[in-house]
Parts: structure tokens; sequence; C-alpha cells
């Protein structure tokens, strides 16, 4: 129990519509980064968010786009859903400072998109 | 191309026995690099963080090494249980602010 939450844990959209995805990190930490993972394949980076600031991102479109709350909870936003889209989205909550450095990454169950 | 290799893609192995699973990157620059086990449809959990300067690191029946020269890593299992079976994934950080690359897991499969 790493007490990242997700939410939905499933959910099945049709190609153009718009999903939103939730993530509450763990007590304490700042930092939530967001994966794609596609079956039997390793997670894909899509971005990081630092105190509500976006610090990083993969290789992925904008329709891929987040927030970070001040609780330091997180939503990752896909728009005109692809059926590449599907797969299993992940958050990671962690620990950042003010000279980048963080520490464990925690992983929550994470939210299996399908688009048809 | 993928940046982080993992080798094998999926093996099966029996209960008792030790396994290896190989890690090769080219990911630079390099800041840490992670082993995670993942259980089918849960999420990644972490086993073990090397930095560059270690070449080894235990968690239990787990041994991580580290070569930063050659850009190779491996996890050994040692006195494989029911419960190792799941994908390991090796995880290349390469800054500070956590750029991470991940492999694409070794499938484990431990029979009785």
């Amino acid at each position: 129990e790493t007490g990242v939450t997700q939410s939905p844990t499933h959910l099945i959209k049709t190609r153009g519509q718009q999903v939103t995805l939730r993530c509450s990190s763990q007590s304490g930490h700042n930092t939530v980064s967001w994966y794609q993972q596609a079956l039997g394949q390793g997670p894909q980076f899509i971005f990081q968010y630092y105190r509500e600031e976006e610090n990083g991102r993969g290789n992925f479109p904008p329709r891929f786009s987040g927030l970070q709350f001040p609780n330091y909870s997180s939503e990752l936003n896909v728009n005109a859903l692809e059926l590449d889209d599907s797969a299993l989205y992940l958050c990671a909550s962690s620990q950042g400072d003010i000279d980048g450095a963080f520490g464990e990454l925690f992983f929550g169950e994470g939210s299996r998109l399908t688009v048809l | 191309k993928n940046q982080v290799e993992q080798s094998p893609q999926s093996l099966i192995i029996l209960e008792g026995k030790n396994c290896t699973l190989q890690c090769n990157y080219t990911v630079s620059p390099f800041s840490n690099l992670r082993w995670y086990k993942q259980d089918t449809g849960r999420g990644p959990v972490s086993l073990t963080i090397m930095t560059f300067s270690e070449n080894t690191k235990s968690n239990g029946r787990y041994t991580a090494t580290l070569d930063a020269d050659t850009k190779q890593s491996s996890l050994h299992i040692t006195a494989s249980q029911l419960s190792d079976s799941a994908s390991y994934i090796c995880v290349v950080v390469t800054d500070s602010w956590g750029k991470f690359q991940f492999g694409a897991g070794t499938q484990v499969v431990v029979t009785p």
C-alpha cells in the first residue's frame, strides 16, 4: 500500500472524446509524475509536476496536459482520444527538493483506459 | 530505439532456483538506476536504487549490480518463490529532475 490513489480504475471512451484521470499523492510528497503503459511494455514518462509547476515532459503531444493542485494531487487530461491512447495510466508521487533531487517513486495502481 | 534494453524478454524458472536479469542502457547523463517489480495489473514497486558510485545493492533475495563504465546492470533473484512471478523493470534516471527512461521489462514466471 503506497498511499497513492488513482481514479477511476477503469473507463471506456470513444475516439475523439476527452478524459480526465486523477491522482492523490502520498502525504508529504510534493511531486507527481504520470506514465502511460501499453500492454506488454514498460511505462513511458508523460510529465512531472513539482509544486504545481510542470518541470519535465516526455515525448507526448500537447493534447496530453495536466495540473497539480495546492494539496499536490494531480490530474491528467487527454483530449481528442485516439485508439492508441488505450493503456494503463500510472501516477507516482515523490518528495522533491529545491535542488531537484528527489527520492523514491511510489506508484498508484493505475487507471485502465480503453478507447473504442 | 529504446535507450534502456532488458533481456531476456521473459523467462520461466522453477521455484527455488536462481535467475539473473540484464539491463543495458545508453542513456546519458546518468543520475541513478532503479529496479522495480510490477505484478500484473498493479503499479510498480521499488526494489533498489543505485547511484553512479554503487556497484551492488541488496533487498532481501534481490541483488542488483551496476557497472556504470559499461552501462550495464543486473538483477539477481535468489531462491525464487512463486510470489516472484512478475515483470521486472529497469529504470535509468537521467538527471536530478528525474527524466525517467524505462525498459520494457522482463516477465518472470516461477513454476512449482
